[in-house]
Formats: structure tokens, C-alpha cells, sequence
């Protein structure tokens, strides 16, 4: 049973314009939630946070909302540039050191 | 440069092997893992260690075993691998849970 879902395997969006990434969790334990960005072959890098006690995280042109009653995150990018290009994944943890992770987004930023 | 490191970055090998696959981090955190991220693309957690200490060891095979011989290293060996074991293996660290994992680059592990 997976307990972080990305239902969107893929994103395009124009440079400049923004992207919105969405992830959905069904555990209420979860307390922690983190993003990362990926690119081929290379390990995934962590991009931002957040804990359940706030509901918006900024981090220059990345911000991440979680709504607790819907059980859901969503990472914004604005404004989207190429080099954003990637896999982002979304990861939740309920207290301890495990996360467990969505199965990524690709997003593709079009010049 | 700092970073996690794991070798080696490619493995290809019949069934029936033994292979061992090294990671180590020079971030001085305390707690490290291991990932798999199979051919869906789904990362799983398969064991962390903390100081030395097993702490998470989630549903996997026996026939995978972690071995932390210090903080900054995690090992993980595979006996009798099989064609299923295919996947892309992760090692990572992180000084503490809120601070999210500093990955490695992987391991492209084929079994034939």
C-alpha cells in the first residue's frame, strides 16, 4: 500500500510560468514532509521542508503548501527555469528517521 | 568534497553471486541508509543505521545484510543474488531526521 502518491508521472511548463507539483499521503502520522530534485544519474537532492505545524515554507522561487486535512502537499515553482528540469519527489516521515517516497514527478521546463 | 559516496556506481553479475556494494559519507552525520529504487521508479527504505546502530530494517530478504563498521561508512552485501535484485540502490545520510538525506549518486545494480 503506498502511502505517499504523485498521480502525475509527468509535467510540462513553459520557462517562466509557474510549475505546481502535487502529492497526496493517506497516513495522518505523517509529520514531516520533504522535496526532492533528481536528475539521471545522480542520487535525488533535497530541495525544501516542512513540518505539520505550519502550512507554507518558503525558499526563494520554491514553496511548499500542505493542507492536513486533505492530506496533501504541493511544491510551487516560480518562476520555472530549464535547469529545473528534473524528477521531484516528495517524501513523509511520522517522527522517525524513516521517509517514505512518492513515486516522483518528471517536469519538464520548455525553453 | 563532501558528499556521500558510494561504489561502485555500476554492477553487473550472474545469480547465484555474492556482491557488496560501499558507501561512505564525510558530512560527520550520525545516521545512514539504504534505498532501493526499483524499476517503477519507487524508492523503498531497506535499512538505517545510527552510530552504528541497526534502527530501521524493513521487510528485505536475509540475504541482504548491512554492515557499519563506523559512523561515516554502510555497507551492504548480497548473497545469492537474484534476477529480481535489478534495481538502482541508494546510500544516504542525514544528521537528523528534520534535515532530510544528503543521497548518493547510486549503484546500477544488473543481475543476469
Amino acid at each position: 500500500d503506498q502511502q505517499v502518491k504523485q498521480n502525475s508521472p509527468s509535467l510540462s511548463v513553459q520557462e517562466g510560468r509557474i510549475s505546481i507539483l502535487n502529492c497526496d499521503y493517506t497516513n495522518s502520522m505523517f509529520d514531516y514532509f520533504l522535496w526532492y530534485k533528481k536528475y539521471p544519474a545522480e542520487g535525488p537532492t533535497f530541495l525544501i521542508s516542512i513540518s505539520s505545524i505550519k502550512d507554507k515554507n518558503e525558499d526563494g522561487r520554491f514553496t511548499v503548501f500542505l493542507n492536513k486535512s486533505a492530506k496533501h502537499l504541493s511544491l510551487h515553482i516560480v518562476p520555472s527555469q530549464p535547469g529545473d528540469s528534473a524528477v521531484y519527489f516528495c517524501a513523509a516521515s511520522e517522527g522517525t528517521y524513516k521517509y517514505i517516497f512518492g513515486t516522483g514527478t518528471r517536469l519538464k521546463v520548455l525553453a | 568534497d563532501t558528499a556521500v559516496s558510494q561504489t561502485p556506481k555500476y554492477l553487473v553479475t550472474q545469480m547465484g553471486n555474492d556482491k557488496s556494494i560501499k558507501c561512505e559519507q564525510n558530512l560527520g552525520h550520525d545516521t545512514m541508509y539504504w534505498y532501493k529504487q526499483d524499476s517503477k521508479k519507487f524508492l523503498k527504505i531497506m535499512f538505517s543505521y545510527n552510530n552504528k546502530e541497526l534502527i530501521i530494517n524493513e521487510t528485505v530478504p536475509n540475504r541482504f545484510s548491512p554492515k557499519s563498521p563506523d559512523k561515516a561508512h554502510l555497507n551492504l552485501h548480497i548473497n545469492s543474488l537474484e534476477l529480481g535484485d535489478s534495481a538502482v540502490y541508494f546510500c544516504a545520510s542525514s544528521p537528523l531526521r528534520d534535515y532530510g538525506y544528503t543521497f548518493g549518486s547510486g549503484t546500477r545494480l544488473t543481475v543476469v
